[in-house]
């Protein structure tokens, strides 16, 4: 089956400590992208990236960062410099050339810091 | 002029009802505007989308208002059913550029 795996589905960390999130497609999608959703708010671009070994930062990129080595892989980090991240962590691929009528998003994972 | 404003932020219908989403915007760059339907836990999946070329686009129960001059799109779910309930998330683009998502609106159908 095609899609977009995210892991964990759930995740606690301590307060202080770097954390990374696991995002893997194989849609052999170009483009990827790495979005926040809070309670009561609307989902908010971290990073994105177009093409291997290129990335972009998003809205709220402090705090946070990424890589992309390889095309179905886009793992996040979580940084002890982001102040609140405590989240719900959703990434997102879209077919080269395509659109965000073409976006897919993975299941998300939801990040506690204690 | 980034921002998408959606409202009610909680809607709850009845069964057969018709639930009614709106969304305001200022920038009139936008060329792009889809709605998401998202589960809890879940990630969002794209319901519906309307370019503004058009007034009124329509997939199944599912409708697109979409009024240029007020700078204003709707969604209309008719004869809602409980299987609707969900988180429902409008947003806007430009070009297909990145995405401008509005705070969300969780509908409740009540059997």
């Amino acid at each position: 089956d095609g899609g977009i795996t995210q892991s964990p589905k759930y995740l606690f960390r301590k307060e202080g400590q770097n954390v990374t999130l696991s995002c893997e497609q194989n849609l052999n999608h170009d483009a990827m992208y790495w979005y926040r959703q809070d309670p009561g708010q609307g989902l908010r671009l971290i990073y994105y990236s177009q093409i291997v070994n290129d990335f972009q930062k998003g809205d709220i990129a402090e705090g946070y960062s990424v890589s992309r080595e390889k095309k179905e892989s886009f793992p996040l980090t979580v940084t002890s410099a982001q102040k609140n991240p405590t989240a719900f962590y959703l990434c997102a691929s879209i077919p080269a050339g395509g659109a965000f009528n073409e976006q897919f998003f993975g299941p998300g994972t939801r990040l506690t810091v204690l | 002029q980034q921002q998408v404003k959606q409202s009610p932020q909680s809607l709850i219908v009845q069964k057969g009802g018709i639930s009614i989403i709106n969304c305001a915007y200022e920038n009139t760059a936008f060329d792009y505007f889809p709605w998401y339907q998202q589960f809890p836990g879940k990630g969002p999946a794209l319901l519906i989308a309307i370019r503004p070329d058009v007034s009124e686009k329509k997939e199944g129960r599912f409708t697109i208002s979409f009024n240029k001059s007020a700078k204003q799109f709707s969604l209309h779910i008719m004869d809602s059913q409980p299987g609707d309930s969900a988180t429902y998330f409008c947003a806007a683009s430009i070009s297909f550029q990145k995405l401008v998502f509005g705070t969300g609106t969780r509908l409740l159908v009540s059997p």
